[in-house]
């Protein structure tokens, strides 16, 4: 079985100023691990993603991510918010077994994100 | 626009009508997922496809709804005599292969409305 959770439904920043957004998986395999982002009136777009390669993932906008076997984590970061980066994120798991993916995404429940001026 | 459309985007029906909607996958991509997303959460999976063969069903998939593949390119789904619960968001999705750097390619969604 794989889950995710996302620890905050929303965060509030200011621009210019740093992004997290926390996300802990559970996985019984090898998991692969994709932060999505979704604006309003749009569709689902991969930010980044994490398939037992490096731990540290750089994806687009400057987003990053880190994944962390130890904590089970995979915290998604940015050093300086902009207006254009509000939007809902998901931190989302699959399994990856021997170099398979099952194709099965499990989301979590999504973290608004929100950049005042 | 990555290349997955869906058809409706908008759909209101009245509850106990079937209703039917098609997803566009990316033309070479030979895998097609639906998920469904309720508001205020993440998309649940439903089913997914390589090629024309369906291979798992989610538990959420009830048997009033079916899903085709029938030539391994478009895909429908359709549900029968709906019910206000099944009202949401249903995401298509698609990926070329198998492997560790797949990618899933979410279409615009279609929003359904059971009254």
């Amino acid at each position: 079985a794989q889950s995710v959770t996302q620890l905050d439904s929303h965060v509030s920043v200011s621009e210019g100023t740093p992004v997290l957004l926390r996300c802990n998986y559970s996985s019984s395999y090898s998991p692969s691990l994709f932060w999505y982002v979704q604006h309003p009136n749009k569709g689902l777009q991969l930010l980044l993603k994490y398939t037992s390669a490096a731990t540290l993932v750089k994806g687009i906008n400057g987003f990053e991510a880190e994944f962390k076997k130890s904590e089970t984590s995979f915290h998604l970061t940015k050093p300086s918010a902009h207006m254009s980066d509000a939007a809902e994120y998901f931190c989302v798991v699959t399994i990856n077994a021997g170099g398979t993916s099952y194709g099965k995404l499990t989301f979590g429940q999504g973290t608004i994100l929100t950049v005042h001026p | 626009d990555t290349g997955v459309s869906q058809d409706p985007r908008h759909k209101i029906t009245k509850r106990g009508q079937n209703v039917t909607f098609r997803c566009d996958p990316i033309s070479e991509h030979n895998r097609l997922y639906w998920y469904r997303q309720t508001l205020g959460q993440g998309p649940e999976f439903l089913t997914y496809f390589q090629n024309e063969a369906q291979l798992e069903k989610s538990r959420l998939l009830s048997d009033r709804f079916s899903a085709e593949r029938p030539k391994g390119s478009f895909s429908t789904l359709e549900i029968q005599r709906t019910e206000q619960g099944d009202s949401a968001m249903y995401l298509c999705a698609s990926s070329v292969g198998q492997g560790e750097s797949y990618e899933q390619f979410f279409g615009p969604g279609t929003r359904l409305t059971v009254l």
